[in-house]
């Protein structure tokens, strides 16, 4: 029963910005939201998550709709080391690693 | 930075055969795990270890597998008798909280069973 649905694939130009876009209607209130990504085959590698606000690291902009039900990862200048599988998880703040259950994700390809 | 590392990147083994994974977390870590990824397939959970016992497992992490924590840096797990199936690359994280939602993972150890 997946959590999270986002599309299986997308392109972005190199330096632009990439937006990956993540439907969670059924989020509940305590539950965050967590962005990874895997590149070729390497380990996951956490890059984001948040709860309600609006998110920014050194990597990404973590933007959640006011009802929660949606998010968009922003990669602000995509370079072709973005190109990896994204995976958008919903997980309770005091859940277990259990709960951070990786679905099929989106590949995003940053083309030159 | 520091990283979690994992030893072997790649292992071929015939199958029936024993095999341990190894992984080194990430030194101030507390709670560590075993996720799996079949070729083409989802990452899965497979055990989670704290404080020199599991925590949590999966319904993959049968009598054939188990983990362990030998020394302070170390920690392994083992497959006692390899199936094809278990062909797979598994990947080692680790945290300093349990409630943290940010696992810094290994890059993995692919495990071919011929």
């Amino acid at each position: 029963d997946a959590k999270t649905t986002q599309p299986p694939s997308m392109d972005c130009a190199e330096g632009r910005a990439a937006n990956l876009p993540c439907n969670h209607s059924t989020i509940s209130g305590n539950e965050y939201v967590y962005w990874y990504r895997q590149i070729h085959s390497q380990g996951p590698q956490y890059i984001i998550h948040g709860l309600k606000n609006n998110e920014t690291n050194e990597m990404a902009s973590l933007i959640i709709t006011e009802d929660r039900k949606s998010s968009t990862l922003i990669l602000p200048h995509a370079t072709l080391r973005d190109t990896a599988v994204y995976y958008c998880i919903v997980r309770v703040s005091s859940g277990s690693a259990r709960q951070l259950t990786f679905g099929s994700g989106t590949q995003l390809t940053v083309l030159p | 930075e520091p990283e979690v590392t994992q030893t072997p990147s790649h292992q071929v083994t015939q199958m029936g055969q024993e095999v341990i994974l190894r992984c080194v977390p990430i030194s101030n870590h507390l709670y560590f795990y075993w996720y799996r990824q079949i070729l083409g397939q989802k990452v899965e959970f497979l055990v989670s270890f704290y404080n020199n016992e599991i925590s949590e497992k999966s319904e993959i992490f049968d009598d054939q597998f188990s983990v362990e924590r030998p020394d302070g840096s170390n920690f392994t797990l083992k497959i006692r008798s390899t199936k094809l199936e278990d062909s797979a690359m598994y990947f080692c994280a680790s945290t300093p909280r349990e409630d943290t939602g940010e696992l810094f993972f290994g890059e993995g150890s692919r495990l071919t069973v011929l």
